[in-house]
C-alpha cells in the first residue's frame, strides 16, 4: 500500500503565478481533504472532497480551488500566488462513514516556496 | 473561527521522565480530539484520539479529556529521545474539519 501521495515534493514560483499540486489518496480512502501548514504553525483546513464536489472549505479565499476526480485523486489549484502562500501543503485522506477521522493519513506533503 | 491553544514550549524532559503536553480548545461542540506527532519536515502522523471524558492508554501514551474544562492532556511516560518532536493536538468540528493548534516542541535529553 503506497498511503497518500503527493506531487511534486517541492516548489518554487514567483509572485502572481499559478500552481497545481496533486495527491493521490491511501487505497480504499474516498475522500480527501487539503491542509496548509505555514511554518511554525499547526495544519490549517483548506477544503475537503468527497464524490468529486467540495464537501467542506475553511477560511480561505478564492483564489484557492480543487477538484476531484472519479479515481478519487484530487489537485489543488492556487491563482495568484501571494509570498504568504509559501507553506508546506498537506493531503489527507480518509474513508467514509463512522470514525473516519481515526483513520485519516496524511501525505508527506508538497514545500511550496513563492518568491 | 474555533481555536485550539497549545503552549509551543521547547518542553524538555530527561529521558525517562513523564512528558506532559497540555491544549485547551474554544468549542463546546467538538467532541473527538486527536494527538498527531510530527518530525521536522514530516508529515502528521496519529497518535490517539479521545472521545470520551477520562483517560485513554496505549502504551507509554495516555491521553486525558475533559470537556467541562476544554482541556485534552497528552502524557508520554518513559520518554526516550525518538520521542523529539512536534506534538500537534487537533478537535474536530462540524463535519469532518479537524482544527489544529500550533503544536508543542518536545525535547528529550539522553
Amino acid at each position: 500500500d503506497a498511503g497518500v501521495t503527493q506531487s511534486p515534493t517541492h516548489l518554487i514560483k514567483t509572485r502572481g503565478q499559478q500552481v497545481t499540486l496533486r495527491c493521490s489518496p491511501k487505497s480504499g480512502h474516498d475522500t480527501v481533504s487539503w491542509y496548509q501548514q505555514a511554518l511554525g504553525q499547526g495544519p490549517q483546513f483548506i477544503f475537503q472532497y468527497y464524490e468529486e464536489e467540495e464537501r467542506q472549505r475553511g477560511n480561505f479565499p478564492d483564489r484557492f480551488s480543487g477538484h476531484q476526480f472519479p479515481n478519487y485523486s484530487s489537485e489543488l489549484n492556487v491563482n495568484a500566488l501571494l509570498l504568504g502562500d509559501s507553506a508546506l501543503y498537506l493531503c489527507a485522506s480518509s474513508p467514509t462513514g463512522t470514525g473516519s477521522n481515526e483513520k485519516l493519513f496524511f501525505g508527506s506533503g508538497t514545500q511550496l516556496s513563492v518568491l | 473561527q474555533k481555536e485550539v491553544e497549545q503552549n509551543s514550549g521547547p518542553l524538555s524532559v530527561p529521558e525517562g521522565a513523564i512528558a506532559s503536553l497540555n491544549c485547551t480548545y474554544s468549542d463546546r461542540g467538538s467532541q473527538s480530539f486527536f494527538w498527531y506527532r510530527q518530525y521536522s519536515g514530516k508529515s502528521p502522523e496519529l497518535i490517539m484520539f479521545i472521545y470520551s471524558n477520562g483517560d485513554k492508554e496505549d502504551g507509554r501514551f495516555t491521553a486525558q479529556l475533559n470537556k467541562a474544562s476544554q482541556y485534552v492532556s497528552l502524557l508520554i511516560r518513559d520518554s526516550q529521545p525518538s520521542d523529539s518532536a512536534t506534538y500537534l493536538c487537533a478537535a474536530v468540528e462540524y463535519g469532518n474539519k479537524l482544527v489544529f493548534g500550533a503544536g508543542t516542541i518536545l525535547r528529550v535529553k539522553s
